[in-house]
């Protein structure tokens, strides 16, 4: 069974701009979740979206927003970029259901953003 | 809320030597515990997990034991080899899907 792809695996963009980062889960998956990686901050949680709606959010600000589509892939974009939105994103997806399940999660490569 | 704490590194071994990477952490209810594995340039590789109080997660000769009196999952291994060189994440989630990671620790093995 295929993993988890994100595409692009890298991206260089400039402040201002505006990004978007694509995921597709695990065959079977619905949920889906985002992470930044820095060297700062580490790993920390963006948003996670079930069955195309949005069910736990991060504390980022508003410029990040995603969607999920009804085949469970997933989009997150970045609107006006920052020097500190550089970062390693990571797609993950999971089996849980709408009620429990295995909420064991399974990691992408990730897309490095660089922001010059 | 919840967190989840791990030595800091880096950890320098020889092969063959014994590994050990503590974590503890703090969460409401009754998390489930995993650890992760960040090799150069890579995403996240699931390397164990254990979710109930006194489960054993092992692989890869890695094993952890959820103990829940004193809120650990310290990672081990017998006998590392250069390939374990690598960063190693301790995360929980509870109540959601939302993993907490730890710091990572940074494992560099020398042949």
């Amino acid at each position: 069974k295929a993993g988890v792809t994100q595409t692009p695996r890298y991206l260089i963009k400039t402040r201002g701009q505006q990004v978007t980062l694509s995921c597709s889960p695990i065959s079977g998956h619905r949920s889906v979740s985002w992470y930044q990686q820095t060297p700062g901050q580490g790993l920390q949680f963006l948003f996670e979206y079930f069955s195309e709606t949005q069910r736990n959010k991060g504390n980022f600000p508003g410029r990040f927003s995603g969607r999920q589509f009804s085949n469970s892939r997933s989009e997150m974009n970045v609107s006006t970029l920052e020097l500190g939105d550089s970062a390693l994103y990571l797609c993950a997806s999971s089996l849980r259901a709408l009620a429990g399940g295995d909420y064991t999660q399974y990691f992408g490569p990730g897309t490095r953003l660089t922001v010059l | 809320g919840n967190s989840v704490t791990q030595m800091e590194g880096p950890v320098t071994l020889s092969e063959e030597a014994f590994l050990t990477i503590n974590c503890t952490y703090t969460a409401t209810g009754y998390p489930s515990l995993f650890w992760y594995v960040q090799y150069p340039g890579e995403g996240l590789q699931l390397l164990l997990k254990a979710t109930k109080a006194d489960d054993k997660g092992s692989n890869k000769g890695f094993e952890a034991t959820y103990r829940k009196e004193t809120t650990s999952f310290h990672l081990e291994k017998g006998s590392v080899q250069v390939s374990d060189s690598a960063v190693y994440f301790c995360a929980l989630t509870a109540a959601g899907n939302k993993l907490t990671f730890g710091g990572g620790t940074r494992v560099l093995v020398k042949p």
